[in-house]
């Protein structure tokens, strides 16, 4: 079992609509969840990142946390072609400088 | 200000040959990450540097991966003897190192291939 699970897609979503991307995690000991955008060929940007359970809002962004269940997603609403791209979720086990442990991504396609 | 530079950009090596990889991480930046990004997968971690300190070398893959940070700032990583599976995107990332959710700011990359 990886230490963190995406589905690698391609998840398809039409201009407009709410596109939810979905991650677990295995260990418990995880304190910081982040969610990391990857054009292709290009490096990761940070989106989001989220420590308490809950949601967390940042534009047309939502990161949403559930340590109990081990699972984080981040929903794009009023989705557009721009957000093509891989959505890379990863965890660190501290709540300061660490490490990143990355799930594999999960590729998004905005078709208009 | 500038962003995370890494070079070479590209660098094809043939089996056997040793490779250096650069980072210049954001003036400033105390905390310092390489990772490995193989086609289709999340990035790795290889290696972590506060300043010149190389905390954590857990995720280097085998001896043949060395890494540095002399004075604190540029970071070199080196393969020795590469072989086919070494042949990836190696990305460095910095961060400030204050307070809490501290992001890693990522540099374009190095992609790697060994023929």
């Amino acid at each position: 079992q990886k230490e963190v699970e995406q589905n690698s897609g391609p998840l398809s979503v039409p201009e407009g609509a709410i596109a939810s991307l979905n991650c677990t995690y295995s260990d418990r000991g995880s304190q910081s969840f982040f969610w990391y955008r990857q054009y292709s060929g290009k490096s990761p940007e940070l989106i989001m990142f989220i420590y308490s359970n809950g949601d967390k809002e940042d534009g047309r962004f939502t990161a949403q946390l559930n340590k109990a269940s081990q699972y984080v997603s981040l929903l794009i609403r009023d989705s557009q072609p721009s957000d093509s791209a891989t959505y890379l979720c990863a965890v660190s086990r501290s709540y300061n400088t660490d490490k990143l442990i990355f799930g594999t991504g999960t590729r998004l396609q905005v078709f208009p | 200000g500038a962003g995370v530079s890494q070079s070479p950009r590209y660098k094809v090596a043939k089996r056997g040959q040793d490779v250096a990889l650069r980072c210049d991480p954001i003036s400033g930046h105390v905390s310092l990450f390489w990772y490995q990004q193989a086609l289709g997968q999340g990035p790795e971690f290889l290696t972590y540097f506060q300043n010149e300190a190389q905390l954590d070398k857990s995720g280097l893959p085998s001896d043949r991966f060395f890494a540095e940070r002399p004075e604190g700032s540029v970071s070199t990583l080196k393969i020795q003897r590469t072989q086919q599976e070494d042949s990836a995107v190696y990305l460095c990332a910095s961060s400030f190192d204050r307070g809490m959710m501290v992001e890693q700011f990522f540099g374009p990359g190095t992609r790697l291939t060994v023929l």
